[in-house]
């Protein structure tokens, strides 16, 4: 049964700090996935990783796919209160039929 | 416009009723999902149709019958509802069955509390 080990599961920070989230698997990934979910609403796309060693930037939020292709991770520079709700990552076997999915950090950023 | 909508949004109901959850994509994808997500925010996936056929039919109990009328619609019947299956139900759906480069759209859940 593959895993994806997601990590921290819960983290509270002021506004402005920097912060490290981690997807790893021991199997590898044909893409990955992160989402954001805010209260009352489904998970939104941020972005999908699909090279390894790949690296996307969205505004503050840099999306990192490991050169294996076995591990993700989402930095988040200067946090800001928006930036608080649930970060999912998920992962897309080679089988690609059904993606296997990290239990999410909940992420709370304090003005 | 929106793009995934399932209703209802809130669902209360007594222990043994059927009740039924809608699903509506207005995307042009091929492919709809039900996931289960707990209290603990896990999501689960429970069913994935992929033009109308049954593709994923995850270790869901019997009580749960998924019902694809046509490829922009996904409902979800549950009979004898129990306890445990309180938890929030989202719908989604992707482009192609393949995930490599389709990722999913969700609607915004409904939340069953069965007592």
């Amino acid at each position: 049964t593959q895993l994806l080990e997601q990590s921290p599961q819960f983290l509270s920070i002021q506004e402005g700090e920097n912060l490290t989230v981690y997807c790893n698997s021991s199997s590898v990934f044909s893409s990955l996935q992160w989402y954001r979910q805010e209260p009352g609403e489904g998970p939104v796309l941020l972005v999908t990783v699909v090279t390894g060693g790949e690296v996307k930037k969205l505004k503050r939020l840099t999306f990192q796919f490991g050169d294996a292709r076995k591990d993700s991770s989402l930095h988040i520079t200067a946090a800001q209160p928006g930036d608080t709700g649930l970060y999912l990552c998920a992962g897309a076997p080679d089988s690609n039929y059904q993606l296997i999915w990290g239990a999410g950090t909940k992420l709370i950023i304090k003005p | 416009d929106t793009a995934v909508s399932q209703t209802p949004k809130y669902l209360v109901t007594q222990m043994g009723n059927d009740k039924s959850i809608k699903c509506e994509q207005n995307l042009g994808h091929d492919t709809m999902y039900w996931y289960k997500q707990d209290s603990k925010k896990f999501l689960k996936i429970m069913f994935s149709y992929n033009n109308k056929e049954l593709i994923i039919n995850e270790t869901v109990p019997n009580r749960f019958s998924p019902k694809s009328p046509d490829k922009a619609h996904l409902n979800l019947h549950i009979n004898s509802l129990e306890l445990g299956d309180s938890a929030v139900y989202f719908c989604a759906s992707s482009q192609a069955h393949s995930l490599y480069n389709s990722p999913l759209h969700f609607g915004n859940g409904t939340r069953l509390t069965v007592t």
